[in-house]
């Protein structure tokens, strides 16, 4: 069964630096998203992704985050500065744009601790 | 905005016993959503019930809604340890966007 894949599963980070969460959605999906989840606390949407644009984005997705699709697979979360408050698991999700505001699947997350 | 809020509380069950969870939401919505996360990891998709429907049904799980209360349960019947996990509900808006409001989880402990 098709999944999505998401890497490195764990990131360790100093405070300031940049990091790159990476996402393989499942193939025939056109929509693509990121959610965090901070330890204890609900799951939050950060953005949505279609036809190589931000669709919508939350208050949480400011200038420090950004998103692309660099090729016809990986679908990337880019944080350019790190705050500790931004340590999180991180997970992308992606559904087949046919069926409207059907499921979102899940990839299994990236957890990421800012130090 | 809606959001999806479980009522905030864990369930430790037997092996066998059944399991309910609730959820209410505030805004209208299209389809309400039921995901579970085992601990440290992703979110499974478990079933999907659209805003014109009432019941749903797959395997052990059972879905209702009550859109006039803005409200969803979810029903585990004979329950297995290996159902042990976090139970969120999402709602997706009536209004367009397509992003899930989760809801804050509900741990359910199953006990062999």
């Amino acid at each position: 069964e098709p999944e999505v894949t998401q890497t490195p599963s764990h990131q360790v980070t100093q405070m300031g630096q940049e990091v790159i969460l990476r996402c393989v959605p499942i193939s025939n999906h056109l929509y693509f998203y990121w959610y965090r989840q901070i330890l204890g606390q609900k799951v939050e949407f950060l953005v949505s992704f279609y036809n190589n644009e931000i669709s919508e984005k939350s208050e949480i997705f400011d200038d420090q985050f950004s998103v692309e699709r660099p090729d016809g697979s990986n679908f990337t979360l880019k944080i350019r500065s790190t705050k500790l408050e931004d340590s999180a698991m991180y997970f992308c999700a992606s559904r087949d744009l046919e069926i409207i505001q059907e499921t979102q699947y899940f990839g299994p997350g990236t957890r990421l601790l800012v130090l | 905005s809606q959001q999806g809020e479980e009522d905030p509380q864990a369930l430790s069950i037997q092996e066998g016993e059944n399991a309910t969870m609730n959820c209410s939401y505030k805004t209208s919505i299209n389809n309400l959503q039921w995901y579970r996360q085992n601990s440290g990891r992703g979110l499974v998709h478990l079933i999907l019930i659209r805003s014109n429907e009432r019941e749903k049904h797959s395997g052990r799980l059972r879905v209702t809604l009550d859109t006039s209360k803005k409200s969803s349960s979810l029903l585990i019947t004979a329950s297995r340890a290996a159902d042990t996990a976090s139970y969120f509900c999402a709602t997706v808006s009536y209004y367009g966007n397509n992003r899930l409001a989760f809801g804050k989880g509900n741990q359910v402990v199953v006990i062999p």
